[in-house]
């Protein structure tokens, strides 16, 4: 079975000030882990994801993400957060090895991210 | 028009009535979902139509009937919901081929049952 989880539900930060959304994920074999973006009155947005190779994953408006095996961690961040980027952040996991009708994804509950002007 | 998109955007309906969502998808993938999602809950992966093979949660009850006539479209028909089920439904597509191709999401439709 595979799981993941956002322990933060809600996350404020001052404008300009680095951001950080967690993410910690639970799987078998080898995750493929994704962030995705909810701005208000609209569908999920990919930001980025990661499947093999350097664990700093670089994605859309300046966001990047952190691969750590020995924390099963995800974790978004940005260095210097935008008014802008206030929305709903969603971390996704899959087991590599799964197969069939188990090859989705599973999402986490999501963290609320408010910047501050 | 690009990417995916869903109709209506919005909708309210009684407890008796039927109604359909629609969702169209401009991409060329070849596997499309549909989700759940309610505040503060994770994405509840309700259905998925990959290369014409339907895998559903079997923990979606039976008033939820999918229906996906081809590749670039996918209807969720409704019929006697209860007021539970009122949620924002999100449709998806991917690749079915590949390990690891990122869903695109269209803007969803917000459903209220009263």
């Amino acid at each position: 079975a595979q799981s993941v989880a956002q322990p933060e539900d809600q996350v404020n930060v001052a404008e300009g000030n680095p951001l950080t959304v967690k993410c910690t994920y639970s799987v078998s074999g080898n995750p493929y882990l994704f962030w995705y973006v909810q701005y208000p009155n609209r569908g999920l947005q990919f930001l980025l994801k990661y499947i093999t190779g350097d664990n700093l994953v670089k994605g859309s408006y300046g966001f990047e993400a952190e691969f750590n095996k020995s924390q099963t961690s995800f974790h978004l961040k940005k260095p210097s957060a935008l008014v802008s980027d206030s929305a709903l952040y969603f971390c996704a996991v899959r087991d590599a090895s799964s197969s069939g009708s188990a090859r989705q994804l599973t999402f986490g509950s999501g963290t609320q991210l408010t910047v501050l002007p | 028009e690009t990417g995916v998109t869903q109709t209506p955007r919005h909708l309210v309906m009684g407890m008796t009535n039927k109604k359909s969502l629609k969702c169209e998808q401009h991409l060329g993938h070849n596997a499309m979902y549909w989700y759940k999602q309610s505040a503060k809950k994770p994405l509840e992966l309700m259905f998925v139509y990959s290369l014409e093979e339907r895998v559903e949660n079997n923990s979606v009850p039976s008033r939820f009937s999918p229906e996906c006539p081809n590749s670039s479209h996918l209807f969720l028909h409704l019929h006697t919901l209860q007021p539970e089920d009122s949620a924002l439904y999100l449709c998806a597509s991917s690749q079915a081929s590949g390990n690891y191709n990122e869903q695109f999401f269209g803007p969803g439709t917000r459903l209220t049952v009263l």
